[in-house]
């Protein structure tokens, strides 16, 4: 079974733009989630999807929003990047509310100039 | 809120000898689970154990076994037999039990393990 897929990998943006990322979860898993990861502030949790609606939401910025499709394939957005939103965005798939184990994608590394 | 702190930020052990790496948390919640996660260098988070809160018996995996002490609130993970592909960031994780909070996996700061041949 494939694992959790992310695109792009890589990603360089100028501040004030906007960005897309995609994830894929594992084939059946229905609920998403999205992380930040930077050096100083480590990994933090941005928001949690599941049947196409947002559930849980992290401590970021209106600036930060995400959606699901009804495939379970989730994106999140980032409209008018600072140079502090570089960072690893990590995804993670599970199979539902009720299983606790989160599987993760390999990232998209943003980088802000 | 709940929190989790890795007090040990780099660590390193012999191939073929054992390490514990430390995690200490602070809840109210009397029901949650705790995890260990791996990143390698540039490479994708695995997860290497779980526990559940409610119970005692402490969780292994192969070469990885957790020691939870609920009271202490205190969760470390020992590997042993260490390997080179242990060479990896390892974050220790929390999730609080329930319908209103799952999805949300809180991390600790990490511990940089080096094997070294």
């Amino acid at each position: 079974k494939a694992g959790v897929t992310q695109t792009p990998r890589y990603l360089i943006k100028t501040r004030g733009q906007q960005v897309t990322l995609s994830c894929s979860p594992i084939s059946g898993h229905r609920s998403v989630s999205w992380y930040q990861q930077t050096p100083g502030q480590g990994l933090q949790f941005l928001f949690e999807y599941f049947s196409e609606t947002q559930r849980n939401k992290g401590n970021f910025p209106g600036r930060f929003s995400g959606r699901q499709f009804s495939n379970s394939r989730s994106e999140m957005n980032v409209s008018t990047l600072e140079l502090g939103d570089s960072a690893l965005y990590l995804c993670a798939s599970s199979l539902d509310r009720m299983t606790y184990e989160q599987y993760f994608g390999p990232g998209t590394r943003l980088t802000v100039t | 809120a709940q929190t989790v702190t890795q007090s040990q930020p780099e660590m390193s052990v012999q191939e073929a000898e054992t390490v514990t790496l430390s995690c200490t948390y602070d809840t109210s919640e009397s029901n949650y689970y705790l995890f260990w996660y791996k990143q390698p260098p540039s490479r994708q988070m695995i997860l290497v154990i779980r526990q559940e809160a409610y119970k005692q018996q402490n969780a292994t995996e192969n070469r990885f076994s957790v020691n939870f002490q609920k009271a202490a609130k205190s969760f470390s993970l020992k590997i042993s037999d260490s390997q080179l592909g242990d060479t990896a960031m390892y974050f220790c994780a929390f999730m609080k039990h329930g319908s209103s909070n799952t999805g949300k996996l809180i991390f600790g700061q990490g511990t940089t393990l080096q094997v070294k041949p």
